[in-house]
């Protein structure tokens, strides 16, 4: 089992919709989680953190994180074609006391 | 605030050759962290510096190594590369080491092509 799993898509929504976007981890002792964003060619960038269970909300953004069922997601509500990019979720594994393990990325195509 | 600068961009290098890439964080930042991404492999952690000391160390040989200097500049060397050497090498800051659950801040990148 990997330690960060993400589904590699691609996942196609219309513009205007709402993505989802999934990824679950190995270390339930976890306590730290990002969501960045790479679009082809560029380097990731942070969207955003998560560290207590629940939803938290920035603009568009919302990250869910459930530390019972190892699971943490984003969603993306209005859909632009502009946020077509891959999507990497990455956690502060306890075990692994201060590496950052990345999944392999979700690629998200938002369709005009 | 400036970001994460690294240099060179871009280097094509031939297989045997070493390289050294550099990496200045964000100011304030004291942790630098190095990433290697491959198409196939995705983003694999090198290294962690913070305080000049490194903190972890991922899977890759012993080839690969690094350091940090005082003022938090980071520099990574590759000896005797080879063809699979060749990715996109990342740099990333954050205020404290990601154990404190600093997020990180990533770099441009330098983009390291093996002939």
């Amino acid at each position: 089992q990997k330690e960060v799993e993400q589904n590699s898509g691609p996942l196609s929504v219309p513009e205007g919709a709402i993505a989802s976007l999934n990824c679950t981890y190995s270390d339930r002792g976890s306590q730290s989680f990002f969501w960045y964003r790479q679009y082809s060619g560029k380097s990731p960038e942070l969207i955003m953190s998560i560290y207590s269970n629940g939803d938290k909300e920035d603009g568009r953004f919302t990250a869910q994180l459930n530390k019972a069922s190892q699971y943490v997601s984003l969603l993306i509500r209005d859909s632009q074609p502009s946020d077509s990019a891959t999507y990497l979720c990455a956690v502060n594994l306890s075990s692994n006391t201060g590496k950052l393990i990345f999944g392999q990325g979700t690629t998200l195509q938002v369709k005009p | 605030k400036a970001g994460v600068t690294q240099t060179p961009r871009y280097l094509i290098k031939t297989r045997g050759q070493q390289v050294t890439l550099s990496c200045s964080p964000i100011s304030g930042h004291r942790s630098v962290s190095w990433y290697q991404q491959t198409p196939g492999q995705g983003l694999q952690f090198l290294f962690e510096y913070f305080s000049e000391t490194q903190r972890n160390k991922g899977n890759f040989p012993g080839r690969f190594s690094g350091r940090q200097f005082s003022n938090s500049r980071s520099e990574m060397n590759v000896s005797t590369l080879e063809l699979g050497d060749s990715a996109l090498y990342l740099c990333a800051s954050s205020l404290v080491p990601t154990s404190g659950g600093s997020a990180q801040y990533f770099g441009p990148g330098t983009r390291l092509l093996v002939l």
